[in-house]
């Protein structure tokens, strides 16, 4: 079965520090993988995205994740933590070829990102 | 524009009563989607549609049903609203496919 795994539902960091955030999934088909970000009382905006192209994958607001097949990991990292940087995270797989669902996004629970002066 | 725009934003209510909450999208995208977000943030998808197919979360209960006027709208109506229901629910469109979603701002449904 199609899967993803947040680890830790509460990340704190300091401002200025780093930020990692950890994904894994499982699949028996090749993943799409996305991260989502939601500030309280808001919709989810896309962050990034891997399509099967470029490993590391740049997107917004400073935010990266690389992909890693051998370790079924897609971490999301930014270098240093900003105070607008406090939300929570979804990392989230999709698949081109799965049956009737193609397109459905499967998504981890969540982890909650603080930021402290 | 925004791209993906849900009413109402808020809704309450009271168990047994029937309620609409309506979702339009301007990208031109094929597919919309429905999502139900717990008190815990967990989403799961409820619904994916395009002007071809309806394909249903078997875990969703038929009181829950999709209604789509035409391609850049997709409505959810709910029947007999139970405690249970009460969740934030979001709606999305994609190009199709496994390719980004855009999501709307949310509705928080409270069933009292």
């Amino acid at each position: 079965a199609q899967s993803v795994t947040q680890l830790g539902s509460h990340v704190s960091v300091s401002e200025g520090a780093l930020v990692l955030l950890r994904c894994n999934y499982s699949s028996s088909v090749p993943p799409y993988l996305f991260w989502y970000v939601q500030y309280p009382n808001q919709g989810l905006q896309l962050l990034l995205k891997y399509t099967s192209a470029a490993t590391l994958v740049k997107g917004i607001n400073g935010f990266e994740a690389e992909f890693k097949k051998s370790e079924t990991s897609f971490h999301l990292t930014k270098p240093s933590a900003h105070m607008s940087d406090a939300a929570e995270y979804f990392c989230a797989v999709s698949f081109k070829n799965y049956g009737g669902s193609q397109g459905n996004l499967i998504f981890g629970k969540g982890t909650k990102l603080s930021v402290k002066p | 524009d925004t791209a993906v725009s849900q009413t109402p934003k808020y809704l309450v209510t009271q168990m047994g009563n029937d309620k609409s909450i309506k979702c339009e999208q301007n990208l031109g995208h094929d597919t919309m989607y429905w999502y139900k977000q717990d008190s815990k943030k967990f989403l799961k998808i409820m619904f994916s549609y395009n002007n071809k197919e309806l394909i249903i979360n078997e875990t969703v209960p038929n009181r829950f049903s999709p209604k789509s006027p035409d391609k850049a709208h997709l409505n959810l109506h709910i029947n007999s609203l139970e405690l249970g229901d009460s969740a934030v629910y979001f709606c999305a469109c994609s190009a199709g496919g496994p390719l980004e979603q855009y999501f709307g701002p949310g509705t928080r449904l409270t069933v009292t």
